[in-house]
């Protein structure tokens, strides 16, 4: 069974940093191109960030381009979003999720909430 | 960038009535559309891909259809047990785009 379970979330003052985790399980991590999604309470969906498998190429979305790095380490199944600068606009619950060769999200985690506030 | 619309963002429905939801992309994008169930408090659930495949599990009242830039969504029956909100993405590239959602409520 795909088990991806975030972690690393919590209560940050703007400007700060977080770095979230995502661990894997169930499948052949190393094989998949991996993402993070996040969802504003109450709002819609909102894709943040794709790595592919070996890391050879990262996308953003242009609310997080050069403040949030994507990496992962496929030697411990796992997924990292490091988020620096961080604004009030970046509260939401952030989750890892995973995409096959067609890049829709077969997989997600639970999520992690992030609360970017003074 | 590719934009994706949704409408409506919301409905009221009776059960057993057909629902139907569109999504609407600003320029062509094949069949890489797929949609998704999120319950109030879960996490989303993919129901189609490539368009109009149903994935596994998902009941057959569910369906979809489409290509290039108009999408549907439709319920041919609806349950109480769908009351959501459901998403549309774009994948046929990045950035992985979503519609803005359409929530769905029983009248």
């Amino acid at each position: 069974e795909v088990q991806l379970v975030e972690s690393g979330g919590g209560l940050v003052q703007p400007g700060g940093s977080l770095r979230l985790s995502c661990a894997a399980s169930g499948f052949s991590f190393s094989t998949y191109s991996m993402n993070w999604v996040r969802q504003a309470p109450g709002k819609g969906l909102e894709w943040v960030s794709c790595i592919t498998s070996s890391s050879s190429t990262m996308y953003y979305a242009d609310s997080v381009k050069g403040r949030f790095t994507i990496s992962r380490d496929n030697a411990k199944n796992s997924l990292y979003l490091q988020m620096n600068s961080l604004r009030d606009e970046d509260t939401a619950v952030y989750y890892c999720a995973r995409v096959g060769e067609f890049w829709f999200f077969d997989s997600w985690g639970q999520g992690t909430l992030v609360t970017v506030s003074s | 960038d590719i934009q994706m619309t949704q409408s409506p963002s919301s409905l009221s429905a009776s059960v057993g009535d057909r629902v139907t939801i569109t999504c609407r992309a600003s320029q062509g994008i094949s069949n890489s559309l797929a949609w998704y169930q999120q319950k109030p408090g879960k996490v989303p659930k993919l129901l189609i891909s490539a368009a109009s495949t149903l994935r596994s599990g998902v009941p057959s009242r569910f369906s979809g259809s489409g290509s290039e830039t108009d999408f549907t969504l439709t319920i041919s029956s609806l349950q109480p047990e769908d009351v959501a909100t459901y998403f549309c993405q774009k994948y046929n590239s990045a950035p992985l785009t979503f519609g803005g959602g359409t929530k769905v409520e029983i009248k």
